[in-house]
């Protein structure tokens, strides 16, 4: 199955970039990585996805390695509510229908 | 756009017992996959209706089943409930066309095996 690697937890102050790192397998063919998050008693939320080129979107920015084995989730300025757990859905990781969800990072916004 | 419901929010069942959750996607939408949320085992996928066929299936046992319906509204139910079947049970939809993975989730049903 396809499987990520992310960080268990990180901290971000108010206002500044958060930064969330994710190694994967090497992105092919047709597969994305997908990005979702979920706040505290809610579903989970799209955010982004991309094959090959960053991406941009109102939420977050997306940076894919050249190798496409890790991808970088950016979100510029993180507010509190931005505090959520943070998904990153592996290549191959996608089918009809089906996310493939690991345990995700942590992302607590500091005041 | 009215955004996924789920409904009942919230619902206790005791052992044994069967329970029928309902979920109404987007206007438009064609396709819903259920997802078990719980501590342990995090989010896993269920399996996916689209135009009213399971087109695909998690690793759960045949106690969880589910069925679409013409105006794309589709139901899970668990049959003999056991302790470990307490979780969130969230639902998406999306359009179904293509192969974006976009989902829109519900906020999801609390259930609870006494």
């Amino acid at each position: 199955d396809a499987k990520t690697t992310q960080p268990p937890s990180m901290d971000c102050a108010e206002g500044r970039a958060a930064n969330l790192p994710c190694n994967h397998s090497t992105i092919s063919g047709n597969e994305y990585v997908y990005w979702y998050r979920q706040i505290h008693s809610q579903g989970p939320q799209y955010i982004i996805h991309g094959l090959k080129n960053n991406e941009t979107n109102e939420m977050a920015s997306l940076i894919i390695t050249e190798d496409r084995k890790s991808s970088t989730l950016i979100l510029p300025h993180a507010t509190l509510r931005d505090t959520a757990v943070y998904y990153c859905i592996p290549p191959g990781g996608t089918s009809y229908g089906k996310l493939t969800f690991g345990q995700g990072t942590i992302l607590t916004v500091h005041p | 756009k009215a955004g996924v419901t789920q409904t009942p929010r919230y619902l206790i069942k005791t052992r044994g017992q069967q329970v029928t959750l309902s979920c109404s996607p987007i206007s438009g939408h064609r396709s819903v996959s259920w997802y078990q949320q719980t501590p342990g085992q995090g989010l896993q996928f269920l399996f996916e209706y689209f135009s009213e066929t399971q087109r695909n299936k998690g690793n759960f046992p045949g106690r969880f089943s589910g069925r679409q319906f013409s105006n794309s509204r589709s139901e899970m139910n668990v049959s003999t409930l056991e302790l470990g079947d307490s979780a969130l049970y969230l639902c998406a939809s999306r359009s179904g066309t293509g192969v974006g993975n976009e989902q829109f989730f519900g906020p999801g049903t609390r259930l609870t095996v006494l």
